[in-house]
């Protein structure tokens, strides 16, 4: 059993505030994902990281930003919400010797207004 | 460029039906990931299945069965005797390799499967 968590799991918040979502887990795994999953459905991979102070963009351009200062943590945030950032976003961990299989937190609902 | 293709947006069928869901992918590597993902209605993703590129051989889970087929480069999942609690959307999944040993995933678009009582 998988043990990734996120925090808000719903957000409601106006245009130009600045946000950051929560992602921790507590399984000691390198590997770190972020992905944005619209209306439509579609998952996107915006953010990863492979380990402590390592970033990189995923397929999908974001305005969001990430940082990995512990191996647990990996927070995604944005200075400026705007209503085109009202979306799902799910942060999932992998380690190396899983078989890189993802584990999913619940994800954070977000709307701005 | 990896892509996935689930080209079933939404099925509903009567419980007890058999359903399968259709994947396609497209990829360069030879050596690559695919998956199956369950996200019910409270939103999280839950790890249905992996299979590595050179593990052809079909699986079964309980009602869940798995064909995967190189050659069609398909990898099709099958619900038998299905439940209202397999109403969720379903989705396929290919692994790109990244920097370090991170796998990106490449998602289908996902199927909605609705099991009516």
């Amino acid at each position: 059993e998988a043990d990734i968590y996120q925090t808000p799991r719903y957000l409601v918040i106006g245009t130009g505030k600045k946000i950051t979502l929560e992602c921790s887990q507590t399984m000691g795994h390198d590997k770190m994902y972020w992905y944005q999953q619209d209306p439509g459905m579609e998952l996107h991979l915006i953010h990863y990281s492979y380990g402590v102070n390592s970033t990189e963009k995923g397929d999908l351009s974001s305005e969001s930003t990430v940082s990995r200062i512990r191996t647990e943590h990996f927070p995604l945030t944005l200075e400026s919400a705007r209503p085109s950032h009202t979306s799902q976003y799910l942060c999932a961990s992998s380690d190396l010797l899983g078989q890189h299989e993802q584990y999913f937190g619940p994800g954070t609902r977000l709307t701005v207004t | 460029a990896q892509k996935v293709t689930q080209a079933q947006t939404e099925i509903s069928v009567v419980e007890k039906e058999d359903v399968t869901l259709d994947c396609v992918y497209e990829t360069r590597d030879t050596t690559y990931y695919l998956f199956w993902y369950k996200q019910p209605p409270s939103g999280e993703l839950v790890f249905l299945i992996r299979r590595n590129s050179f593990d052809e051989q079909n699986e079964i889970s309980g009602r869940y069965s798995w064909n995967f087929q190189k050659s069609t480069s398909s990898f099709n999942f099958t619900i038998t005797a299905s439940q209202v609690v397999d109403s969720a959307v379903y989705f396929c999944a290919l692994s790109e390799p990244g920097p370090w040993g991170a796998q990106k995933l490449v998602f289908g678009q996902g199927t909605r499967l609705t099991i009516n009582p």
